[in-house]
Parts: C-alpha cells; sequence; structure tokens
C-alpha cells in the first residue's frame, strides 16, 4: 500500500521568502507527526496531531513555523520568512490509532535557505 | 532538543560480520522503536519493543529492551552491504512523543 509521500522533495528558497511543505499521510492514520532533521543529527520534534484534537506545538522552534491539517488527512507545514538556519531536512510520519507508537515515516523534504 | 546517546557513533565492519550497537538514557521509557535510514530518504521502522526485557527478531536483526528501562540494543547478525545507513533508536515515555538518538552510522566493507 501507499506509503507517507512529501512534497516537494527540494526546495531551494532565498532568505526571506515563505515555504510550504505537504505532507500526505498513510490512509487511515489518525495521527501525523513534522521532525526537524538537520544535517548529521537526529530528529527534532515540531508539531503532533491527533484526529480533531489541537495540535501539539510545543517543538516549533518559532512563531515563523506554523503547521495545519485539514480533514485529518493532508498536513501543510508553513514556515514564514525563512533564515538559514531552517535549513534541514524535514519529515513527516504518521501512525495508526491501534498501532499509536509505531510511526512511518515519508521521504522527507530538504529545504535550503540560500 | 533532547536526544538519546546511542554508540558507536559510527563503525566499519567487514562483510559478514555482526554488529552491536546501543541506546542509553538517564531516564526510563516505556516503548522504544529502532529505525534504519539510507541517504536521501526517511527513517523506516525496523523493529518496536513494548516490555522491559523483550527481546525481538526481525530477520537478521535483534532488538532488545533494557531490563532497567533505561537503554536498548540492536544486533545485526552477518552483515551485508546493504546494512549501510544510520540507524536510530527512538525512546518514548508515556506521551506520544519520541526523543530520539544521535545515530549510529554503519559502513560495511565488502
Amino acid at each position: 500500500g501507499a506509503g507517507v509521500s512529501q512534497s516537494p522533495s527540494n526546495k531551494v528558497t532565498e532568505k526571506g521568502k515563505d515555504v510550504e511543505l505537504r505532507c500526505d499521510p498513510i490512509s487511515g492514520h489518525t495521527a501525523l507527526y513534522w521532525y526537524r532533521q538537520s544535517l548529521g543529527q537526529g530528529l527534532e520534534f515540531l508539531i503532533y496531531f491527533q484526529g480533531n484534537s489541537a495540535p501539539d506545538k510545543s517543538g516549533l522552534p518559532s512563531d515563523r513555523f506554523s503547521a495545519e491539517r485539514t480533514g485529518g488527512s493532508v498536513s501543510t507545514l508553513t514556515i514564514q520568512r525563512t533564515q538559514q538556519e531552517d535549513s534541514a531536512v524535514y519529515l513527516c510520519a504518521s501512525s495508526s490509532r491501534d498501532r499509536i507508537y509505531e510511526q512511518y515515516f515519508g521521504p522527507g523534504t530538504r529545504l535550503t535557505v540560500t | 532538543g533532547q536526544q538519546l546517546n546511542q554508540s558507536p557513533q559510527s563503525m566499519f565492519i567487514q562483510e559478514g560480520e555482526d554488529v552491536s550497537m546501543n541506546c542509553t538514557s538517564s531516564s526510563i521509557f516505556n516503548t522504544w522503536l529502532w529505525y534504519k535510514q539510507d541517504p536521501g530518504e526517511g527513517p523506516v521502522l525496523l523493529i518496536a519493543l513494548y516490555k522491559a526485557g523483550e527481546l525481538t527478531s526481525n530477520g537478521r536483526l535483534t532488538a532488545q529492551f533494557g531490563i532497567t528501562r533505561k537503554d536498548s540494543f540492536l544486533n545485526i547478525s552477518a552483515s551485508i552491504p546493504s546494512d549501510v545507513g544510520i540507524y536510530f533508536c527512538a525512546g518514548q515515555r508515556g506521551t506520544y512523543k519520541y526523543i530520539f538518538g544521535t545515530g549510529t552510522r554503519l559502513k560495511v566493507l565488502a
């Protein structure tokens, strides 16, 4: 079956511009996560969505970062006024309600801010 | 953010050798996951562990949930070139949030 998909796979943007990253979770998965992975580093939690509950935004590094999840499926991570330190791979993961602890990751979006 | 300590950070091994890596923390975890990440791709779930002392295998991979609940181990037997990649552990502590390890970079010499 289809896994988690993300788009674009690569994004190069100029400092100060806004970017939108998209995640399409596995069909039927109720939980959706966004992570950031800087070069050679582990994964940094950004935000968590579960069904219709209020998202956990505690990992967002600044108010330039926001995320939405429409209709309990597709999610968009938006970074406003991008900075060079935002350059990283942004990973999305989803999990099902009955196996909530097993996260399945998408291929990521590599963001480069010049 | 907080990360788990993984060791070794990197290792070169000969094809056919067994590999061991571990993940440690000063905190107790309820669940451990092990992932493998290939270059340019997202992490792929290898093994999930839910109980202290649990030993679980997935092909040539075996992982254990430490009895103290503060560590986990991953072993790969008879390594092959496609085992190359970065292996991450992740620990979960009563919520949906995971803390990820710093990764072990494995290189297999044919």
